[in-house]
């Protein structure tokens, strides 16, 4: 499966935008690369994922470079509610695959959000 | 939509007894997954449906761990016999046709 590489921690000022980065050099064309969180106590929350385009929606944008391997999730205002464990993840959806489906967690990123 | 159910939130055994933990996806999704989350391991993928047939367990630990998907509607997670090391919260989520993916709040597990 193909591996992605993020930051152990960041830290940032609330109502400041944030970029979280994330590597994922061996990338295949058919995986999707999804962002999740989890906030303290509770399980992980999708935030967003794309493909090749950049994605907006609600909660983020995701840029992903031309190349794709690598992608930045960007809070455009943190707020302290934002503060959680940041999963980068690529997602196999080559039906062909032994690995279709499979999301499989790293360590993430902790982002801290300070007043 | 009550989201994904898991029974029980909390779960207190002794070693060697069996413990079963028990997940309700969302109604219509055809995928199911159940994962694992240590401090030391992180969140750790052990096995995962669709539509009710397994695809990938390989990340089941060892032969103490089973699961079934009866139907679309219910899934177990079976212990047997548990350990101190099987400690840990158990989550459960589901998805539909490779969408986001929806958890549930975890069940934790502590084997004395």
């Amino acid at each position: 499966d193909a591996k992605t590489t993020q930051p152990n921690s960041m830290e940032s000022n609330e109502e400041e935008p944030v970029h979280l980065p994330c590597n994922h050099s061996t990338i295949s064309g058919t995986d999707y690369i999804h962002w999740y969180r989890q906030l303290p106590s509770q399980g992980p929350e999708y935030v967003i994922h794309g493909l090749t385009s950049n994605v907006n929606n609600r909660m983020a944008s995701l840029a992903i470079a031309e190349d794709r391997k690598s992608s930045t999730l960007i809070l455009h205002r943190a707020t302290l509610r934002d503060a959680a464990v940041y999963y980068c993840i690529l997602r196999p959806e080559d039906a062909g695959g032994t690995s279709y489906g499979k999301l499989t967690f790293g360590q993430g990123t902790i982002l801290t959000v300070h007043p | 939509d009550a989201g994904v159910i898991q029974s029980p939130r909390h779960e207190v055994t002794e070693m060697g007894q069996e413990v079963t933990l028990r997940c309700k996806p969302i109604s219509g999704h055809d995928y199911l997954f159940w994962y694992r989350q240590t401090m030391m391991r992180g969140l750790e993928l052990l096995i995962y449906f669709n539509n009710n047939v397994p695809i990938d367990d390989s990340g089941m630990p060892e032969d103490r761990f089973s699961a079934k998907m009866p139907n679309a509607s219910f899934s177990t997670l079976k212990i047997q016999p548990s350990e101190p090391r099987d400690s840990a919260v158990y989550f459960c989520a589901s998805t539909h046709s490779l969408g986001a993916l929806h958890f549930g709040n975890g069940t934790r597990l502590t084997v004395t």
